[in-house]
């Protein structure tokens, strides 16, 4: 149980184009998932948290209007890289927490390698 | 600011031995402290969930141990094997709250 997929698993996109990744929980309802960047050889940055609903809560430095995030439903979120550009190469990493866990558990998808050219 | 240090970047240990990873953290309070691995290219597999309240947790082949006191995690892989190589990731949290992740340790398990 407990399986978040991811949507693609790669992207290759020219710049000033815009990417939609999508994540899901496939066998669990999640209130909360969250979307991270992790550049190679460094630790993974969360860049927003997703309520589903509601607004995405971004982390100081990530540009909300860049990054635009829509959690529509208890088992979707999609994060949308707006006019890309090469320095927003990244591979990039969803998570969701199981709404029925009290544990603070998040349950991290595959990932989406994403290349600028 | 908080801070999470993993102290080794990378650790290179002979398979059957006991691979042993640190975690160190300042200006935080955790509540919960996890341990995740990751491969090349895939994200993070959970492996153990460790309460402020607990001092050791054993699962299989791994142990973690807490101390609040020193704000230390001690990661624990026994009889490790080749298999095992892998990244190896702090993160902590707060109840409910997001979680700050550790630079990682690149374990790799020699025959």
């Amino acid at each position: 149980g407990a399986v978040v997929s991811q949507h693609p698993s790669w992207v290759i996109c020219k710049s000033g184009t815009s990417v939609k990744i999508e994540c899901r929980s496939l066998d669990f309802q999640a209130t909360t998932m969250f979307w991270y960047r992790q550049f190679p050889k460094q630790s993974l940055m969360l860049m927003a948290t997703s309520n589903e609903g509601s607004k995405a809560t971004y982390e100081q430095g990530v540009e909300k209007d860049k990054f635009l995030i829509n959690h529509a439903s208890l088992t979707l979120s999609t994060l949308t890289v707006t006019s890309a550009h090469p320095e927003d190469s990244s591979f990039y990493i969803c998570s969701a927490r199981d709404r029925t866990s009290g544990r603070n558990e998040q349950f991290f998808g595959p990932g989406t390698r994403l290349t600028v050219l | 600011s908080q801070k999470i240090e993993q102290n080794s970047e990378a650790l290179n240990i002979q398979e059957g031995k006991t691979a042993t990873l640190t975690c160190n953290y300042t200006n935080y309070s955790p509540a919960y402290l996890q341990w995740y691995r990751q491969d090349p290219g895939r994200g993070p597999v959970f492996l153990l969930l460790i309460r402020e309240n607990e001092k050791e947790k054993r699962k299989e082949r791994l142990k973690v141990t807490f101390d609040t006191t020193l704000k230390q995690s001690l990661f624990h892989i026994t009889a490790s094997q080749p298999a095992d190589s892998a990244t190896y990731l702090c993160a902590l949290s707060s109840s409910a709250s997001k979680i700050i992740f550790g630079s990682g340790t690149r374990l790799s398990i020699r025959p």
